[in-house]
């Protein structure tokens, strides 16, 4: 069946240093991936839109990289912040124009 | 320029009663979607509509869940009756183009409900 994972578990980091979120799919041949951001009580916020044929899309202190024949997706945070903290959830996007969410990964930045 | 706007934020209901959101999206967004956000999980879709038209509700589990969208722009999504298992987060979101994967999505706060 189809998966996607991200790691359940909260990233802990220091303020300053690049966080990593790693994004894994099985059974999936999505076209487009796209990287929200969460905040409690809140809805998600769209960041960055990559698709099959991009290795890599950049915006400010975000990169994302997309590598289809390890069905994964690495989303980097530079220099981060106390604000960056927050989950961040990965979404696939195969023909079938439907948006599928993974379950997201919280990141805490401590000063 | 406005958001996604929703309401209520929240809703605490007890098992049997009926309970209904509203979402009003972007203007001019065609694309209008409801999501079910259960506790650390991420959003999945249970109504996709373009303009009047649901055009994806597979996932929508009809025999106590229904949706609307009269004129294309605001929507009411309605439980009836409520299970313990229907509480979660019910997000609306909303994108200009009609389905396209890749369009980035615009969410509302949600509507956290509870029930009871």
């Amino acid at each position: 069946s189809q998966k996607i994972e991200q790691n359940s578990e909260a990233l802990n980091i220091q303020e300053g240093k690049t966080a990593t979120l790693t994004c894994n799919y099985t059974n999936y041949s999505p076209a487009y991936l796209q990287w929200y951001r969460q905040d409690p009580g809140r809805g998600p916020v769209f960041l960055l839109l990559i698709r099959e044929n991009e290795k890599e899309k950049r915006k400010e202190r975000l990169k994302v990289t997309f590598d289809t024949t390890l069905k994964q997706s690495l989303f980097h945070i530079t220099a981060s912040q106390p604000a960056d903290s927050a989950t961040y959830l990965c979404a696939l996007a195969g023909g079938f124009q439907k948006l599928v969410f993974g379950t997201g990964t919280r990141l805490l930045v401590s000063p | 320029e406005a958001g996604v706007v929703q309401s209520p934020r929240y809703k605490i209901i007890e098992k049997k009663q009926p309970v209904a959101f509203w979402c009003n999206p972007i203007s001019g967004h065609n694309t209008l979607y409801w999501y079910r956000q259960n506790l650390g999980q991420g959003p999945e879709l249970l109504i996709r509509y373009e303009n009047e038209e649901a055009v994806d509700d597979s996932q929508l589990p009809k025999d106590r869940f229904s949706a609307e969208r009269l004129k294309g722009v605001d929507s009411t999504l309605k439980i009836q009756p409520a299970e313990l298992g229907d509480s979660a987060v019910y997000l609306c979101a909303s994108s200009l183009d009609p389905g396209l994967a890749y369009n980035e999505q615009f969410f509302g706060p949600g509507t956290r409900l509870t029930v009871l």
